[in-house]
C-alpha cells in the first residue's frame, strides 16, 4: 500500500505569493492532519481534519486555511506568503485520533 | 498551556550501551503521550503511544518508555543501542480531552550513537 503522498516535494515562492499543497492519506484513513516543521524545532500543528471537517486548529493566521475532499485527500493553501512561512509542511494521515499518524516526507516551502 | 520539554538538544552513547531520551509535559487532565523519529531526508516514524494501562510502553525497534504521572515524563529507553538508531526523536502530547485534537511537541532530541 501507497503510504502519505505530499506534492510537490519543494516549491519556491515569492512573498506576497499563494500557494497550494496537496496530500493524499493511506488508504482507509479518513483523518489528515497538516503541521509546519521549522529546521531545529518539532512540528507545530496548524489544523486537522476528518471526515472532511475541520476537528483542530492551531495557533497560525487566516492566511493558512485546509480543506479535505471526499477521498479523504486534503489541501493547504497560504495566503500572502511571508518570509516567515519558509519550512517544511508535513500532511500525516490517521484512522482516528488518537492513533498513530502516518506522516508523508513534506513539501518543502522557500519564501524569497 | 499545554507543553512539552525535551531538555537535551542531543544524546550521545556508545554502541551497546543503554540510551535514554528524555521528555516532560504539561497537559490538563490525563494525556496521551507519543515517541516518533525522524530519520535524515525522510517523514517522520512512530516509534509508540501510551494510552492508558501499563506504565512500560513497548514499541517498535525495540523502544520503550515509562509513563510517570507524578514526575510527568515519558522519557523513551532503549536496553542496547545500535548505530543506526541515531535520528532525532520527537515527544509528543494531546490532552485526553482536548477538543482541538492538537498534538504539541518537543523540540526533538538528536540520538548520536558511536560505533
Amino acid at each position: 500500500d501507497a503510504g502519505v503522498t505530499q506534492s510537490p516535494t519543494h516549491l519556491i515562492k515569492t512573498r506576497g505569493q499563494h500557494v497550494t499543497l496537496r496530500c493524499s492519506p493511506i488508504s482507509g484513513h479518513k483523518s489528515v492532519s497538516w503541521y509546519q516543521q521549522v529546521l531545529g524545532q518539532g512540528p507545530q500543528f496548524i489544523f486537522q481534519y476528518y471526515e472532511k471537517e475541520e476537528r483542530g486548529r492551531g495557533n497560525f493566521p487566516d492566511r493558512f486555511s485546509a480543506r479535505q475532499f471526499p477521498n479523504y485527500s486534503s489541501e493547504l493553501n497560504v495566503n500572502a506568503l511571508l518570509l516567515g512561512d519558509s519550512a517544511l509542511y508535513l500532511c500525516a494521515s490517521s484512522l482516528l485520533a488518537p492513533e498513530e499518524l502516518f506522516f508523508g516526507s513534506g513539501t518543502q516551502l522557500s519564501v524569497l | 498551556a499545554q507543553s512539552v520539554a525535551q531538555p537535551e538538544d542531543q544524546v550521545n552513547v556508545a554502541e551497546g550501551n543503554p540510551l535514554t531520551v528524555k521528555c516532560t509535559y504539561s497537559v490538563s487532565g490525563n494525556p496521551y503521550l507519543f515517541w516518533y523519529v525522524q530519520y535524515p531526508n525522510r517523514g517522520l516514524q512512530f516509534l509508540l503511544k501510551y494510552i492508558t494501562g501499563d506504565n512500560l510502553v513497548k514499541g517498535s525497534y525495540g523502544f520503550e518508555a515509562e509513563f510517570n504521572k507524578s514526575q510527568t515524563s515519558f522519557h523513551l529507553k532503549k536496553p542496547s543501542a545500535l548505530v543506526s538508531d541515531s535520528a532525532l526523536y520527537f515527544c509528543a502530547v494531546r490532552g485526553r480531552f482536548d477538543s482541538n485534537y492538537q498534538l504539541i511537541w518537543g523540540a526533538g532530541t538528536k540520538l548520536i550513537i558511536k560505533p
